[in-house]
């Protein structure tokens, strides 16, 4: 069956400090990868997505994902967090040719001042 | 400014009696979805739509109807609420992958 894992529930970082949300999937192809944010009371947004080429993908807000094909991840990273980069963070697969997206369970993050 | 607006924000109603989330799309995307999401279980596709007239069952699907006859409309149909489908609900408008989200509707069933 194809599906997304997010290991971890809550991420806690300082501020000023790397952070990294982790994401794997399973899912057959070459999909799509991509990173959602949802702050509070508010709609999913888009962050970043992965479709061929460089394996590290920038988006917004200083954000990065980082592709590995042999481990089936695609982890999301900054270099230096921000209080303000406090939210649900999804990650979604869609699989090569289609416009389904399957999503992970989110983690939240927390940066702390 | 691409869009995906769905109403109501919030709602409260009581088991059994019907209701609908409408939802539109600026975009003219083909691919349209419902979701629902859970503490603990993200987000679960409920529905979708690949064009006018093509709706299809996602991972939760029961209790639920959809219709789609206009490309820019996609309401979400509660035709007898119970209180398991207290949720946050979200359309969804997308292309390749590249989802346009609604803001959201908070429904209660009591």
């Amino acid at each position: 069956a194809q599906s997304v894992a997010q290991p971890e529930d809550q991420v806690n970082v300082a501020e000023g400090n790397p952070l990294t949300v982790k994401c794997t999937y399973s899912v057959s192809g070459n999909p799509y990868l991509f990173w959602y944010v949802q702050y509070p009371n508010r709609g999913l947004q888009f962050l970043l997505k992965y479709i061929t080429g460089d394996n590290l993908v920038k988006g917004s807000y200083g954000f990065e994902a980082e592709f590995n094909k042999s481990q089936t991840s695609f982890h999301l990273k900054k270099p230096s967090a921000l209080v303000s980069d406090s939210a649900l963070y999804f990650c979604a697969v869609s699989p090569f040719n289609t416009d389904k997206l399957i999503f992970g369970t989110g983690t939240r993050l927390q940066v702390f001042p | 400014e691409a869009q995906v607006t769905q109403n109501p924000r919030y709602l409260i109603t009581v088991t059994g009696k019907k209701l609908t989330v409408t939802c539109s799309q600026n975009m003219n995307h083909e691919y349209m979805s419902w979701y629902r999401q859970d503490p603990g279980l993200g987000l679960r596709q409920i529905y979708y739509s690949m064009n006018v007239e093509v709706t299809d069952k996602g991972d939760v699907p029961e209790g639920y109807k959809v219709s789609r006859k206009e490309k820019r409309n996609f309401p979400l149909i509660l035709e007898s609420p119970s209180p398991n489908q207290t949720s946050l609900y979200f359309c969804a408008s997308s292309y390749r992958g590249r989802a346009f989200f609604g803001q959201g509707t908070r429904l209660t069933v009591v």
